[in-house]
């Protein structure tokens, strides 16, 4: 079946404005994950749905930051004032939580560029 | 503190040769996941292998297979017979709790396979 997609695949933007990035899980798929990656680091995480609800936000880094899921598929992080320091690859996963089954699935990313 | 501690920023490693990539982890959970991943130069994270805390054999899948040792806290990948489509950096991550939630990721390694 289809991966996790991610839309769109690169964005570029002023200081100060507004962004949203999408993402599709795949089908199934009840939890939905949202890092960042940094050049050269590994992604760090920013927050995980449950079905429409967030199970834990503790890796948003401000209130500028918000992320819905209003119907438990696909998900929007929003961006607000963007910043320099916020370009990044935005990364998505989604995973099937049965038990013994949570691995992760990611998406291409969303290249983002705060000009 | 670090929780996941992959010391390697490179490796390289002769085509058709072995190669051990290593990661060592630290939580308080008896209950955890790890996890490895690959991400070649186009930049989408896939799913590698995977370890439960409680499983008592060492995973394996295919030419991955992860040398669990529970007590020393590491959990190395080994790659069999390289390829050198397995250039690649290989990130390794762990999941604290039984299942579901956030993955936490090491520093990555990156892997050149030489002809």
């Amino acid at each position: 079946g289809a991966g996790v997609s991610q839309t769109p695949s690169n964005k570029v933007t002023e200081k100060g404005k507004y962004v949203e990035l999408r993402c599709d899980p795949i089908s199934g798929h009840t939890a939905l994950y949202w890092y960042r990656q940094s050049l050269g680091q590994g992604p760090e995480f920013l927050i995980y749905f449950q079905g429409t609800g967030a199970a834990d936000d503790s890796g948003l880094p401000n209130d500028r930051f918000f992320a819905v899921r209003p119907e438990g598929s696909v998900s929007t992080l929003k961006i607000q004032r963007t910043e320099r320091g916020d370009s990044a690859v935005y990364l998505c996963a989604s995973s099937f939580n049965g038990p013994a089954k949570d691995t992760q699935y990611f998406g291409p990313g969303t290249r983002l560029t705060v000009l | 503190a670090q929780k996941i501690t992959q010391t390697q920023p490179g490796m390289f490693v002769q085509e058709k040769e072995a190669v051990t990539l290593d990661c060592t982890y630290d939580t308080s959970d008896q209950s955890y996941g790890l996890f490895w991943y690959k991400q070649p130069s186009s930049g989408e994270m896939i799913f590698l292998i995977y370890q439960g805390s409680y499983d008592e054999q060492n995973a394996t899948e295919g030419r991955y297979s992860l040398n669990f040792q529970k007590a020393r806290k590491s959990a190395n990948l080994v790659i069999s017979a390289s390829q050198l489509g397995d250039s690649a950096m290989y990130f390794c991550a762990m999941r604290e709790g039984p299942q579901g939630g956030k993955l936490i990721f090491g520093q990555g390694t990156e892997l050149s396979v030489k002809p």
